[in-house]
């Protein structure tokens, strides 16, 4: 059981916004800085969006990340057939010294 | 450019060995942390061990700890994972992944395209 929550789906039509969140218990989101990734099929991971809501150079500003007190966003927006995905956001643990990476959030583009 | 290649998986039955190596090109290997990450199948990702930038440290899932050993040699750009007394559920996609900079984080810039361990009896 990791300590950052993904709902398992998440979907949506071309050309909508859509968001995948990342919880975390009491104050983890808020104590934590979390990075997004984009794991297509057959391919390797892609980092989208590091230190809560900075894109890496040639990640596309559909994407955008936030965060509050307790939990984490990742919003897509003008959804395109290609975004659809697995979405992992991760962490630092520095009490633990690992990462932590949430269950996932497979994205289908409908 | 930056480029990762995992090399070593294969089929291994449990309690055996197995050693990955990921070759780096494309940047200066010794400025950077380094990862392992691995995906069991129909599974999300799961991180398995860091080294610092020198080797000086490293750390492991609990998962892991005791049986794999990460390491590295800046001498010809490779990162290893010696895997040992391996279980079924080490069964994965092996990926190595470069952090950003010296230490760790969460933030794993560049990955390769991962090497596929089977472990079955």
């Amino acid at each position: 059981q990791s300590v950052l929550t993904q709902p398992p789906s998440a979907s949506g039509t071309p050309g909508q916004r859509v968001t995948v969140f990342c919880y975390g218990n009491n104050s983890y989101i808020r104590t934590h800085i979390i990075n997004w990734y984009q794991h297509l099929p057959e391919a390797a991971p892609k980092l989208l969006i590091h230190t809560n809501n900075q894109r890496p150079s040639g990640v596309p500003d559909r994407f955008s990340g936030s965060k509050s007190d307790t939990s984490a966003s990742l919003a897509i927006s003008g959804l395109q057939s290609e975004d659809e995905a697995d979405y992992y956001c991760a962490t630092w643990d520095a009490r633990l010294n690992v990462v932590v990476f949430g269950g996932g959030t497979k994205l289908t583009v409908l | 450019q930056v480029q990762l290649v995992e090399s070593g998986g294969g089929v291994v039955k449990p309690g055996g060995s197995l050693g990955l190596t990921c070759a780096a090109s494309g940047f200066r290997f010794n400025s950077h942390a380094m990862h392992w990450v691995r995906q069991a199948p129909g599974k999300g990702l799961e991180w398995v061990a860091l080294t610092l930038y020198d080797g000086s440290k490293e750390y492991y899932a609990d998962s892991v700890k005791g049986r794999f050993i990460i390491s590295r040699d800046s001498s010809k750009n490779t990162l290893h994972l010696q895997m040992n007394s391996l279980r079924v559920e080490d069964t994965a996609v092996y990926f190595c992944a470069r952090a950003p900079g010296f230490y760790g984080g969460a933030a794993l810039d560049h990955w390769g395209q991962g090497t596929l361990v089977s472990v079955s009896s």
